[in-house]
């Protein structure tokens, strides 16, 4: 069973700070998806990341992935309080019968502090 | 706009009545998905749907819940009997799926349901 975990689940962060939020998954997967969502709202897609090393961009965020050690991570170049909200990965399961549905982790719940 | 809707947004409902939802995804889209997503958690799959036939369901998906997709176009998730349990955000979400291609879902604005 395809599990996902991300690491921290809580961030507090100051304006103008770097930081990186870790995705680890267990069984083989190369596709990788990160979201984020603001408090009783959707799901915003941020990044698709199809292979292996890929590497994707946009604005202060930027998203990898290394299918042989099963990581994704976000990183954060000088945060800004626009940032807040909870992010998440989520994982193609591509075992189950081609359905590909996503397993998603618990989320990280970022908070840019001024 | 043409993205993924669900109606209704929000949707108050006494323990033990039946409530149904609907997802219109977008229009070229042949695959559609709906997820469940409770307070503090990430969404968890709960079935999914290619044209109009639902080819997995999740154990998360017990007898009370039913979903449909007649036409291969919209979708309804019913929930019979309702639970306090079922309070969750209930997401759809569509993709397009040809070939051996990967395309990446997008999800509507979700369903939050409070069972009282």
């Amino acid at each position: 069973e395809l599990k996902v975990e991300q690491n921290p689940l809580f961030l507090s962060m100051q304006e103008g700070k770097n930081y990186t939020i870790y995705c680890n998954y267990s069984t083989t997967s190369d596709r990788l998806y990160w979201y984020r969502q603001d408090p009783g709202k959707s799901l915003e897609s941020l990044f698709v990341l199809l292979s292996n090393g890929a590497v994707k961009q946009e604005g202060r965020l930027m998203a990898s992935l290394d299918t042989k050690a099963r990581l994704s991570t976000l990183h954060i170049t000088a945060a800004v309080h626009d940032l807040s909200a909870t992010y998440f990965c989520a994982v193609d399961d591509i075992t189950q019968g081609g359905s590909e549905k996503l397993v998603f982790g618990k989320g990280t719940k970022l908070t840019v502090n001024p | 706009d043409t993205g993924v809707s669900q109606d209704p947004r929000h949707k108050i409902t006494k323990r033990g009545q039946n409530v149904t939802f609907r997802c219109d995804p977008i229009s070229e889209h042949n695959r559609l998905y709906w997820y469940r997503q409770t307070l503090g958690q990430g969404p968890e799959f709960l079935t999914y749907f290619q044209n109009e036939a639902q080819l997995e369901k999740s154990r998360l998906l017990s007898d009370r819940f039913s979903a449909e997709r007649p036409k291969g176009s919209f979708s309804t998730l019913e929930i019979q009997r309702t639970e306090q349990g079922d309070s969750a955000m209930y997401l759809c979400a569509s993709s397009l799926k040809r070939g051996t291609g990967s395309y990446e879902q997008y999800f509507g604005p979700g369903t939050r349901l409070t069972v009282t």
